[in-house]
């Protein structure tokens, strides 16, 4: 198995414009989480999803971020508009029943 | 509120000692805690899981604590290399959801040759 897959691994795009990353979790694997990772706020869980429905955006920052999971292998996290605080590592996991986590290699977001 | 404190400041070991990494959570009661690694560049790796029932894990080098009266678990990785140099994340789940875990701002861990 590839593990995690994210796209893209590096974005770098100008404030206001709508920005989308990719991920496709593990095969076989039920539950999908997205994190974001600043040097301030260490990893943080924005939405998680099971068996493709969103289970809690309690983490989403405010309404320019949504996160979609229209099937069990892909899922997107948009942002629109962007501004630069969005700028940090964004990561994708994937899990089945227990509890580890696989974390896809990120991608690296800058917003100028 | 809930809180998860792990040494924010890098620990610098000398090849072959072993290294202890702190993680201290409050106002929770967790079900089970786990221990990741990450390398610069990548995204955590996941390397131990030890519930509230057990005391103690083990995994070739590493031992984990688990002290659910103290608040605490401590990581430790015996015989350390400088491969092992790396920051070393806990994660807890939030109350009321399983699956949904909390991760510390982990430790960065330096194993000097």
């Amino acid at each position: 198995d590839a593990g995690v897959i994210q796209s893209p691994r590096h974005e770098v795009t100008e404030m206001g414009q709508e920005v989308t990353l990719r991920c496709k979790p593990i095969s076989g694997h039920n539950s999908l989480f997205w994190y974001r990772q600043t040097m301030m706020r260490g990893l943080e869980l924005l939405i998680y999803f099971n068996n493709n429905v969103p289970i809690d955006d309690s983490g989403m920052p405010e309404d320019r971020f949504s996160a979609k999971m229209p099937n069990a292998s892909f899922s997107t996290l948009k942002i629109q508009p962007s501004e630069p605080r969005d700028s940090a590592v964004y990561f994708c996991a994937s899990s089945f029943l227990e509890n580890e986590q696989f974390f896809g290699p990120g991608t690296r977001l800058t917003v100028l | 509120s809930q809180k998860i404190e792990q040494n924010s400041e890098a620990l610098n070991i000398q090849e072959g000692k072993t290294a202890t990494l702190t993680c201290n959570y409050t106002n929770y009661s967790p079900a089970y805690l786990q221990w990741y690694r990450q390398d610069p560049g990548r995204g955590p790796v996941f390397l131990l899981l030890i519930r509230e029932n057990e005391k103690e894990k083990r995994k070739e080098r590493l031992k984990v604590t688990f002290d659910t009266t103290l608040k605490q678990s401590l990581f430790h990785i015996t015989a350390s290399q400088p491969a092992d140099s790396a920051t070393y994340l806990c994660a807890l789940p939030l109350s009321g959801g399983y699956q949904k875990v909390t991760f510390g701002i982990g430790t960065k861990l330096q194993v000097i040759p």
